[in-house]
């Protein structure tokens, strides 16, 4: 079954303790990227990857890392994670790009981080 | 930049009402138009795109047409079930070197039986 997957699901932790938020798709997709999902904000854009060793900002990287080192893998790293951190991240695939080809993205079920 | 403008919800509605969820943008250029739905504890699904102006996008019942002339794409079902119930996100892809989708705050809809 063609899926993006996130782990952990659910998540809570201190603040200043790293951590990282896993995303795999098995789509053979080129795009991926990263959203933090926030009451009366809607969805904002953390990074994204156009493909493998490429990645870029997008509109809230500011105490976010990723890599990608695969092009399935796509994990988010909070260095040291604060309590305006707590958010739901939904990781995100496309085949090409959601701008190049219009195509549609599909989303993980989300990861809801608590950060104390 | 880009930005796309959603009516405020929650939006309560009997099952088989009409359903009309507003949605306008600003953007530079020709954006490609998006109606993604949320159902509860799930990721964002598409439910539907437009790709030029006067496009109708359409899947399981719900539409909306590109208007260029007021910078709209607004949601419309003639009939709505239980099931509707989600989260529903208005979202834009135009040129420029960031590729991404940029969201409308989303509208909440509940429809009882």
């Amino acid at each position: 079954e063609a899926q993006v997957t996130q782990n952990p699901r659910y998540l809570i932790t201190v603040t200043g303790k790293k951590l990282t938020v896993t995303c795999s798709q098995n789509m053979n997709h080129e795009y991926m990227s990263w959203y933090r999902q926030d009451p009366g904000l809607g969805l904002r854009q953390i990074y994204y990857s156009m493909n493998v060793e490429v990645t870029d900002k997008g509109d809230v990287p500011e105490g976010y890392k990723v890599s990608r080192k695969e092009k399935r893998n796509f994990p988010l790293i909070l260095e040291s994670p604060s309590p305006n951190q707590t958010s739901l991240y939904f990781c995100a695939s496309s085949l090409r790009g959601a701008r190049t080809t219009n195509e549609k993205l599909f989303f993980g079920s989300g990861t809801q981080l608590s950060v104390l | 930049g880009d930005s796309v403008t959603q009516m405020e919800g929650p939006v309560t509605l009997s099952e088989e009402a009409f359903l009309t969820i507003n949605c306008t943008y600003t953007a530079t250029g020709y954006p490609s138009l998006f109606w993604y739905v949320q159902y509860p504890g799930e990721g964002l699904q598409l439910l539907l795109k437009a790709t030029k102006a006067d496009d109708k996008g359409s899947n399981k019942g719900f539409e909306a047409t590109y208007r260029k002339e007021t910078t709209s794409f607004h949601l419309e079902k003639g009939s709505v079930q239980v099931s509707d119930s989600a989260v529903y996100f208005c979202a834009l892809t135009s040129g420029g070197s960031n590729y991404k989708l940029t969201f409308g705050k989303g509208t909440l809809l509940t429809v009882n039986p």
